[in-house]
């Protein structure tokens, strides 16, 4: 069974801090997403990559950046942590065959950030 | 462009009875559909894909969907509730061009 795991569960941290959500799969995926879920928008995407070192906006990349330095590593920075994003996290991956859009994703249990 | 619509926020059901949870799509490519469920504290997890197979595409746990074309539908079903089926339930759609869409979600009550 494909695993994503995601370094924290809950994370408290204070507005203008940097941080860092780190995701690890172990099947060796090609794609990997970071989405924000929030009640009644569904998930939207922050930003996915489709291979090592490459990554490609999604709808709300404002913010946030991400790091792809290893195939089974994804990590998403909030340069200065502001409240507006207080969020779930939820980390992703997939098989690139077919395109992107065509396989199934296998998500991380997610990480609550509250930033205060 | 893409977009999904569930077509309700919240469906309360009773144990043993059917259950339905609506998603209309909007799609200029030929679309993949799937239908997600995440249990409280949890990530997604899939429970069925169309990938233009069979219309009628069956997933775990006794859930089934049918992709109908004509009515831009992709309805999710399950002839018997479970209580261990309340959950939220996600309908996506994607296509070739690389973009993805989530609905906002379903919540499903099941009660005893």
């Amino acid at each position: 069974d494909v695993k994503v795991t995601q370094s924290s569960r809950y994370l408290v941290k204070r507005t203008g801090e940097k941080v860092f959500l780190e995701c690890v799969q172990d099947m060796d995926h090609e794609n990997m997403f970071w989405y924000r879920q929030d009640p009644g928008l569904g998930l939207r995407l922050i930003y996915f990559s489709y291979d090592v070192k490459m990554k490609e906006k999604g709808d709300i990349p404002e913010g946030y950046s991400v790091s792809r330095e290893k195939k089974e590593r994804f990590s998403l920075i909030l340069e200065s942590a502001s409240t507006n994003q207080t969020s779930m996290y939820l980390c992703a991956s997939s098989l690139l065959m077919g395109g992107l859009g065509n396989q199934p994703q296998h998500f991380g249990d997610g990480t609550r950030l509250s930033i205060l | 462009a893409q977009s999904v619509t569930q077509l309700d926020s919240h469906v309360s059901v009773s144990e043993g009875t059917p259950v339905l949870l609506r998603c209309n799509y909007s799609s200029s490519y030929s679309p993949s559909l799937f239908w997600y469920v995440q249990h409280p504290n949890k990530g997604l997890q899939l429970l069925l894909k169309y990938t233009s197979a069979a219309t009628l595409v069956k997933g775990i746990n006794g859930f089934e969907a049918e992709f109908k074309k004509s009515e831009t539908s992709f309805h999710l079903t399950k002839p018997s509730a479970h209580m261990s089926d309340a959950a939220e339930y996600f309908c996506v759609v994607s296509g070739n061009n690389n973009d993805m869409r989530f609905g906002a979600g379903t919540r499903l009550t099941v009660k005893p």
